[in-house]
């Protein structure tokens, strides 16, 4: 039974950038969350997908944008990259938007 | 106040100890309950989840809930050396909506 997956595991970009990164959930979830984890912090919440759609958003700009395919695999694309954008982005799978979520093994992105 | 807040650490505790770890949270109509543990480097791992008021048990860990204190812990019995990790509450809130996480309190097990 795989678990989730991101790709790519390491991602160095300049500012000003767009980046994609990617996640596959779990076999059987149909609900894709992301995150993004500074250093020494928490996971900030992002933004969630179900039925491809977005349902709920926290509290980042516009420059942060998703997308979830009818295989329920999802991207997290972010443009205009700033140097405060570098943390580990993680993204979380679940049966349903309110049961437990299950991590992949996030993305390390770092913009110079 | 923030939404999810956990007891600052670092928390440290001699092997074989009993750990204690502490998580209050602000929406008072929360639905459910996580503890994740996160290695460094790594990304958090789900180690219980918990909905009613009261204990629950699994292995050395037990989650304890109280709704109308709003606040939640995590017991770790009989400590080793390889829970030394961070520790992540994470709060499903009312209309289940999002999950919050927590700052995470991080954990020695002192040989």
């Amino acid at each position: 039974d795989a678990g989730v997956t991101q790709s790519p595991t390491h991602l160095i970009k300049t500012r000003g950038q767009q980046v994609t990164l990617r996640c596959s959930p779990k076999s059987g979830h149909d609900t894709v969350s992301w995150y993004q984890q500074a250093l020494g912090q928490g996971p900030q919440f992002i933004f969630q997908y179900y039925e491809e759609e977005e349902r709920q958003r926290g509290n980042f700009p516009d420059r942060f944008s998703g997308h979830q395919f009818p295989n329920y695999s999802s991207e997290l694309n972010v443009n205009a990259l700033l140097l405060g954008d570098s943390a580990l982005y993680l993204c979380a799978s679940s049966l349903l938007v309110y049961n437990e979520q299950f991590f992949g093994p996030g993305t390390r992105l770092t913009v110079l | 106040q923030k939404e999810v807040e956990q007891n600052s650490g670092p928390l440290s505790v001699p092997e074989g100890a009993i750990a204690s770890l502490n998580c209050t949270y602000s929406d008072r109509g929360s639905q459910s309950f996580f503890w994740y543990r996160q290695y460094s480097g790594k990304s958090p791992e789900l180690i219980m989840f918990i909905y009613s008021n009261g204990d629950k048990e699994d292995g050395r860990f037990t989650a304890q809930l109280n709704k109308a204190s709003q606040y939640v812990s995590l017991l770790i019995r009989d400590s080793q050396p390889s829970d030394s990790a961070t520790y992540l509450c994470a709060v499903l809130k009312t209309s289940y909506d999002k999950v919050i996480f927590g700052p995470g309190t991080s954990l020695s097990v002192i040989p």
